[in-house]
């Protein structure tokens, strides 16, 4: 079963904040991060993890309250190069190699 | 910096025929997937493999698939009999080691398919 993702779209100027919720009607035991330009692959971004662990490489920040099944993406500052649609996706279940991507929720900054 | 090859960017098909996607996965990396993406619809995955089995699959993969490893560094996705619903980017991935718990998966640029 999918990730549900709010809001479905957002719409800032340079410098403003945005969160992207990611929450799952099923356990989550990480997230997954990607973000898409249109036309163009999904990028990693950064994996979640149970116990606060977090992988990634850009100025974005996230949390996972595991309890709530809950993960948020934190975009502060956000620049022009943030615009794109952002996916969570969460691994099907525990031992596999599958990803459950959401609908996504897309970004777009403008100046 | 490393990155996964595709080709055809783009493939257009009459329903009915077989197409091949072609993937060059990073070349350290041991796992491999397939996910597509109908436009303006969600990634959906289709099938992950490793040392030259399937290790899983979704609903969507079914016997009108297939995929292969024909050579130490192409990764092929047969479509047989294509559908008019079959028309998506088609994305391969692959990962340094499997689980999808921990480590990320690097995404292609895609081939878009179209079937007429």
């Amino acid at each position: 079963q999918q990730p549900v993702q709010s809001p479905q779209a957002v719409i800032l100027r340079e410098g403003e904040d945005a969160v992207i919720n990611c929450s799952s009607s099923k356990a989550l035991y990480s997230v997954h991060w990607y973000r898409q330009k249109h036309g163009e692959a999904p990028v990693f971004l950064m994996i979640l993890l149970k116990g606060g662990e977090q992988k990634g490489h850009e100025k974005i920040s996230a949390s996972f309250n595991e309890k709530k099944q809950q993960s948020s993406l934190y975009l502060t500052a956000s620049q022009l190069s943030y615009s794109g649609t952002y996916f969570c996706g969460p691994p099907k279940n525990q031992a596999g190699t599958a990803l459950i991507f959401g609908k996504g929720t897309t970004l777009s900054v403008s100046s | 910096e490393p990155e996964v090859t595709q080709t055809p960017s783009h493939q257009v098909t009459q329903m009915g025929q077989e197409v091949i996607l072609r993937c060059v996965p990073i070349s350290n990396h041991l796992y491999f997937y397939w996910y597509r993406q109908i436009l303006g619809q969600k990634v959906e995955f289709l099938v992950s493999f490793y040392n030259n089995e399937i290790s899983e699959k979704s609903e969507i993969f079914d016997d009108q698939f297939s995929v292969e490893r024909p050579d130490g560094s192409n990764f092929t996705l047969k479509i047989r009999s294509t559908k008019l619903e079959d028309s998506a980017m088609y994305f391969c991935a692959s990962s340094e080691v499997g689980g999808s718990l921990r480590n990320e998966q690097f995404f292609g640029p895609g081939t878009r398919l179209t079937v007429l």
